[in-house]
Order: structure tokens, then C-alpha cells, then sequence
């Protein structure tokens, strides 16, 4: 089956900084997304991103699907982007998608005052 | 509305009791998912229903029974679970695979 691997396992910034986060996986997707996870476990969807840039606030996604990849971008993070950030695909096949997703093991992200 | 509503939030039950978990939608959603989440790892897929059908098990144990009432509706019935089966149960939904919307997961603890 598939592999989505992320990078880096844990990251801890200061209030107001910039990060990245690198979704590779190991075959064609029909379905690529970025989930929060906060600390009461609450999965909150982010993007939907199969291919090309999305942009939400502070947060922004690109993925290249023909190089098997997908970042995720967060800006002047804040104590409130702490948590643990997925990575989600579903191979591609040709009878189109069903969302069965297979997660990536995350970014657990901490964000200091 | 964007949301998936899952029912009880916390559940501790016996090895020999029988009880339900319930989730529900009402963005219209023709599929929906169960996924298990165990302590710091990522939610594992058990089931998928397409259209009130069940199109996807991954090779859940038979203790673990899903229902699709209607395509609001979905329940995951729990009989004679194991401690390991602990775990955050997650429900999710989604419009022809395309971006899925979790619940707040229920809790389980089997003692």
C-alpha cells in the first residue's frame, strides 16, 4: 500500500514564527489533505489538496503531485496552531475516489509564548 | 453546517456489555467513515459506507458491528471489546471523497 511519510515528527517555535511541513508520499493520490488535530482530539480539515497552492489565512498548502509531495505552511504561527498537524491520501485508482485516507504519522507542533 | 455530531464523547464499558456509538450529518454527505485512533498515532480506517452501503472494511474484528440507518446516520455497535480496544473512536464524512469533516470522536475505554 501506500506510504505518507511526514517531516519533521515534533517542531517547537516561538510565538510569531514561520514554519513548514513536508508531506512525501509513495504513489499517485486522487486525494491529498492537512488536518488538525487539537489537544481535546478534534480533526479539523485545512485544505483539500490534491494537486496545486491553496491559501487560507495564515495558512497555506502546495502539493506536487507529480513529484509525490505536499507542504504546509504556517505564518506568524500563534499558541492556538499547537497540536498535531496530518497528512492524509488515497491512492489514485481508476474508480475515483472514495476518501478512504490513510494518515501520515504528523507533525506534532508546539508553539511557545 | 459543517459538522458531524458523534454521541456519548467519553464511554467506559465492560468486556461483556453490548453498546452503541453514534454519529450524525446533515451536509448531505453520501459517505461516511469509522476510524479508530489509538494514544499517539494516526486514525486507522475501519470502515467506509457509500450510499448507506458498506463499500470498505479493513479486516475489523467482528466485536465491531457499523450500521447505516440512513444517509445521516451512522453507529458503530461495540460487543465484547477488549482492553486493547481502547482508543478514540472517530466518525467523518464526506461528499465523493472529497474533503472529509471528523467529529469530536468518542472516547472509549474498555475495562
Amino acid at each position: 500500500g501506500i506510504q505518507v511519510e511526514q517531516s519533521p515528527p515534533d517542531l517547537i517555535l516561538q510565538e510569531g514564527a514561520n514554519s513548514t511541513l513536508r508531506c512525501n508520499f509513495s504513489d499517485s493520490v486522487n486525494n491529498l489533505q492537512w488536518f488538525h488535530q487539537n489537544p481535546w482530539g478534534q480533526l479539523i480539515n485545512l485544505f483539500y489538496i490534491p494537486s496545486g497552492t491553496k491559501q487560507n489565512g495564515r495558512l497555506s498548502a502546495t502539493t506536487v503531485a507529480t513529484e509525490r509531495y505536499s507542504l504546509l505552511y504556517i505564518s506568524s504561527s500563534q499558541t492556538t496552531d499547537s497540536g498535531v498537524y496530518f497528512c492524509a491520501v488515497e491512492q489514485g485508482n481508476y474508480g475515483g475516489s472514495q476518501g478512504n485516507l490513510i494518515f501520515g504519522k504528523g507533525t506534532k507542533l508546539s508553539v511557545k509564548p | 453546517d459543517t459538522e458531524v455530531t458523534q454521541t456519548p464523547k467519553h464511554l467506559v464499558m465492560g468486556m461483556t456489555n453490548k453498546k452503541s456509538l453514534k454519529c450524525e450529518q446533515h451536509m448531505g454527505h453520501r459517505a461516511m467513515y469509522w476510524y479508530k485512533q489509538k494514544a499517539k498515532k494516526p486514525p486507522e480506517l475501519m470502515f467506509v459506507y457509500s450510499y448507506e452501503k458498506l463499500s470498505i472494511n479493513e479486516s475489523v474484528p467482528s466485536r465491531f458491528s457499523p450500521e447505516c440507518p440512513n444517509s445521516s446516520l451512522l453507529n458503530l455497535h461495540l460487543h465484547a471489546l477488549q482492553p486493547e480496544d481502547s482508543a478514540l473512536y472517530l466518525c467523518a464524512s464526506s461528499q465523493g471523497g472529497m474533503r472529509a469533516f471528523f467529529g469530536q470522536g468518542t472516547r472509549l475505554t474498555v475495562v
